[in-house]
């Protein structure tokens, strides 16, 4: 398996207060991503990085924000959390090669905002 | 029309079946493919790329329509360790140097004693 980690891997807050989650990762990829997986939806692009402080907007950015300092470490943080943003999060990461692109996930967080 | 989408299901089907699941995705620059197998409440795993002359890993089969646009992944002798959701993922490079991946919801199997 691919070496990367989640941290916290389940957290309930609050509706306002900020939360930041942490993708960990030891494989040196390039890539990092950060999807939601919410039912009937499927997995959802939020933001994906493609180098230290390189990161651009997925499908459903409003609301959260992300930094990566270095290469192992990607951060997604919800400035003020609301219900919606209930949901399990997933990291995932890859090294493009040619026209492949696989991506390895972590083992998600569970977030409940109450 | 979606950009990826995928029979839901639940397909129910017995020890030993043999099953088949469709993709299809509206992108017809759609260049690479893959197939993901996710176990309840576990991360998404990559089960096998999907080439255009199709590819076989024992008892899985993945083949690729570029005519159609779909893409299939056939599960022989099925066992009760297949059941899971299974997600297709198609990638298009959308320019700049940037791709954009778009994910399926997922069929759901699960192979019956």
């Amino acid at each position: 398996d691919a070496g990367i980690t989640q941290s916290p891997r389940h957290k309930v807050t609050e509706t306002g207060t900020p939360v930041t989650l942490r993708c960990h990762q030891t494989e040196n990829h390039r890539y990092m991503y950060w999807y939601r997986q919410d039912p009937g939806h499927g997995l959802r692009l939020i933001h994906y990085s493609y180098g230290v402080k390189d990161t651009d907007k997925g499908e459903v950015s409003d609301g959260y924000s992300v930094s990566r300092s270095k290469t192992e470490d990607f951060l997604l943080t919800l400035e003020s959390a609301t219900s919606s943003q209930t949901s399990v999060y997933f990291c995932a990461i890859s090294e493009p090669a040619g026209a492949s692109y696989e991506q390895y996930f972590g083992p998600g967080t569970r977030l409940t905002v109450t | 029309r979606k950009e990826v989408e995928q029979d839901p299901g639940p397909f129910n089907v017995p020890e030993g079946a043999t099953v088949a699941f469709n993709c299809t995705y509206s992108n017809s620059a759609s260049q690479s493919f893959f197939w993901y197998r996710q176990d309840c409440r576990k991360e998404p795993k990559l089960l096998m790329s999907v080439y255009s002359s199709g590819n076989e890993d024992g008892r899985f089969t993945a083949q690729l329509n570029r005519a159609s646009q779909y893409i299939s992944l056939l599960i022989r002798d099925s066992k009760l360790s297949d059941s899971a959701t299974y997600l297709c993922v198609v990638i298009a490079y959308s320019g700049a140097g940037s791709y954009q991946l778009t994910f399926g919801k997922g069929t759901k199997l699960s192979v019956i004693p």
